[in-house]
């Protein structure tokens, strides 16, 4: 089954780095996501990270996956006021069909 | 432009009626979902379809309606019989239905806000 976990809610100064962490359970996940969702807007597809890389980078994001552990985070550098927002971690779902499940998102407001 | 397009933004409802949220995409997905969000309760999917004339139920499908006539469209109704149907529905698609690559990850529409009077 499919069981996506994440902390609710972050503060960070502007400039500072921030880190969003995220567990899984499926291990058979191939692909996991990152989405951003401002107020009142549809999520946004931030970036994803194959199952066999331990690492992406992509700009100011870093994901990192820890696979032994289902271990999931994002970092951002040099927070922004733009990046405050609710972000999603989502793992693949199989099994004959192609769904996504979503944690319940991590607020993050950045403080000037 | 191409992209996921919903409507109305914002909706309002009386109690007992039938209503219809529109989801209509020119990316030429084959898979499209339908997502019902609460305050920190993230995501719930209601229904989603792999190909047109087909669609399966999702976690809480009860109280709501979809057709897939069309591949560029998904419109969701949420009918009376849904007892708490004040939330954010969002819609999305993917381009690839089934498989383990690259093609899973979902596009979202701005998203319709229901409010029950």
């Amino acid at each position: 089954g499919e069981d996506v976990e994440q902390s609710l809610f972050l503060s960070v100064r502007e400039g500072d780095s921030s880190v969003i962490n995220c567990t899984y359970t499926d291990s058979s996940s191939t692909y996991l996501y990152w989405y951003k969702q401002e107020p009142g807007a549809g999520l946004q597809l931030l970036t994803y990270i194959f199952s066999n890389m331990d690492m992406k980078q992509d700009q100011r994001l870093t994901v990192l996956l820890n696979k032994k552990d289902k271990h999931l985070s994002l970092r951002i550098a040099d927070t922004q006021t733009g990046d405050s927002a609710i972000y999603f971690c989502a793992e693949t779902v199989y099994y004959g069909n192609n769904r996504l499940a979503f944690g319940k998102g991590n607020q993050v407001v950045v403080i000037p | 432009d191409g992209g996921i397009t919903q409507s109305p933004k914002y909706l309002f409802r009386k109690e007992g009626q039938n209503v219809t949220l529109s989801c209509e995409q020119n990316l030429n997905h084959d898979a499209m979902y339908w997502y019902r969000q609460d305050p920190g309760q993230g995501l719930r999917l209601i229904y989603y379809s792999q190909i047109v004339n087909d669609f399966q139920k999702g976690d809480i499908a009860e109280g709501y309606s979809v057709s897939r006539e069309k591949k560029e469209s998904f419109p969701l109704t949420v009918t009376s019989a849904q007892k708490n149907p004040t939330a954010f529905y969002l819609c999305a698609s993917s381009p690839k239905p089934t498989g383990t690559g690259l093609g899973n990850e979902q596009f979202f529409g701005p998203g319709t806000r229901l409010t029950v009077l």
